[in-house]
């Protein structure tokens, strides 16, 4: 199976400042069916991104998904305060699906 | 407004078998992809299976042949059975529309189970 590695673990900043997010994938994620989505506490996940750059009905243009073949990354342009939560990347290129264990943006 | 609605029993003894329902309402049955995923705070996120109407249903092989998924399109519902259960499987669970290139973009609200003797 694809395991997906993301980076850093937590990452601390302020409101308004720019967050990259990082998720490799430990072989090539087929069509580049990579997704992005935001948890926040006590919420089921939210997609954000799929097929590595296409943003989901009605997620702001601050977020934006890049990358392809192992590497891909989630920008978010500036930080606002709902943003502070945490992301999970996910294939589904190939099974069984997989996820990212998460990076938490935290207000610092 | 698309709505997934989940059903089941929270809390099982170790060996009893998981039964979880999601119904969907607001949105075609048929046209989607339907999955589950759990989440628990040792392993985070992670894919159960997916179902889609008219095909078998695929599962994560990390679940050695103790999941089952179908569906029921007349009364636009999916279940998700999960049997001889142990603590490891206590996890919040989701239903999930994997309508977008198998992107999940609607989702349950979860729910807790926890795994008890």
């Amino acid at each position: 199976e694809i395991v997906l590695t993301q980076s850093p673990g937590t990452l601390s900043l302020f409101p308004g400042e720019r967050a990259t997010l990082s998720c490799r994938a430990s072989q090539n994620v087929g069509f580049n069916s990579l997704s992005w989505y935001q948890q926040r506490p006590g919420r089921a996940p939210r997609l954000l991104i799929y097929k590595t750059s296409t943003r989901a009905t009605g997620v702001p243009d601050r977020f934006t998904g890049s990358g392809s073949g192992t590497d891909f990354t989630l920008t978010i342009s500036r930080l606002e305060p709902e943003d502070f939560a945490v992301y999970y990347c996910q294939q589904y290129g190939s099974s069984p699906q997989t996820f990212g264990q998460g990076t938490k943006v935290e207000i610092k | 407004q698309v709505q997934l609605q989940q059903r089941g029993a929270g809390l099982l003894k170790p060996s009893e078998t998981l039964s979880l329902t999601c119904g969907v309402f607001g949105t075609s049955f048929t046209d989607s992809f339907w999955a589950w995923v759990r989440q628990s705070p040792g392993k985070g996120l992670e894919w159960i299976g997916e179902i889609d109407h008219g095909r078998r249903p695929e599962y994560n092989p990390s679940f050695n042949n103790r999941v089952t998924i179908s569906s029921q399109p007349s009364i636009k519902q999916v279940t998700l059975t999960l049997r001889s259960v142990t603590v490891a499987d206590t996890a919040i669970y989701y239903c999930a529309r994997a309508a977008l290139f198998r992107s999940m973009d609607v989702w349950g609200k979860g729910t807790s189970v926890t795994v008890s003797s």
